[in-house]
């Protein structure tokens, strides 16, 4: 079974500076997807970056970026110029075979003015 | 299309009792997928749907837990017979298929509360 594991609880950030979530993910599949989602306080969650595993380039929209590094199955973000806007419960996420995504318990980022 | 929509947006309601809850999907989208997710954790999968045939259920669904999604369209996740274990936050997403790298757009969810 794939699992995905994030295993910083809270992370704090001062605004304009750069912070990294971590995430590590498990599975034994060679075809799938990882996503990095936020979820806002009382608001529902929307997709921030993905990445296809069977890409070697990283991902990136605008702010955000990923360190996709396949062999040691990690998937970091990468938020650069933190803002305000920024807080909120990050989940990363992996789709395989089945599907349904699998999320991990996720990072609350706090960005401090 | 103003995106995913769940109805409603809490329910409290007394242990034993039956509830239903509703999510809307974006049109056009043929896979719906319901998820729980409880304070402090990440949503866990409990079923989907590819238009109306469900195609996967979580072993967390109990046979007390029974969704639906006649014709394809909106779908309904009852739960009966509550515990207090129930108490979750219900989010409903929706795909375009086939791809897996499609984005699965979340509703705001159903807050549950068990009394």
């Amino acid at each position: 079974a794939q699992t995905v594991t994030q295993s910083q609880p809270e992370m704090s950030v001062q605004e304009a500076e750069t912070v990294t979530l971590s995430c590590t993910y498990d599975t034994s599949e060679s075809d799938y997807y990882l996503f990095w989602y936020k979820q806002p306080p009382s608001r529902q969650m929307i997709l921030v970056i993905r990445q296809e595993a069977y890409k070697q380039q990283n991902a990136t929209e605008n702010r955000f970026s990923v360190n996709f590094q396949k062999a040691a199955k990690s998937f970091s973000l990468k938020i650069s110029d933190s803002q305000l806007g920024d807080a909120a419960m990050y989940f990363c996420a992996y789709r395989g075979a089945t599907n349904k995504l699998i999320f991990g318990t996720g990072t609350l980022l706090a960005v401090q003015p | 299309d103003t995106g995913v929509s769940q109805d409603p947006r809490h329910k409290i309601t007394k242990r034993g009792q039956n509830v239903t809850f509703r999510c809307d999907p974006i049109s056009e989208h043929n896979r719906l997928y319901w998820y729980r997710q409880t304070l402090g954790q990440g949503p866990e999968f409990l079923t989907y749907f590819q238009n109306e045939a469900q195609l996967e259920k979580s072993r967390l669904l109990s046979d007390r837990f029974s969704a639906e999604r006649p014709k394809g369209s909106f779908s309904t996740l009852e739960i009966q017979r509550t515990e207090q274990g129930d108490s979750a936050m219900y989010l409903c997403a929706s795909s375009l298929g086939p791809h897996r790298n499609t984005e699965a757009f979340f509703g705001q969810g159903t807050r549950l509360t068990v009394v």
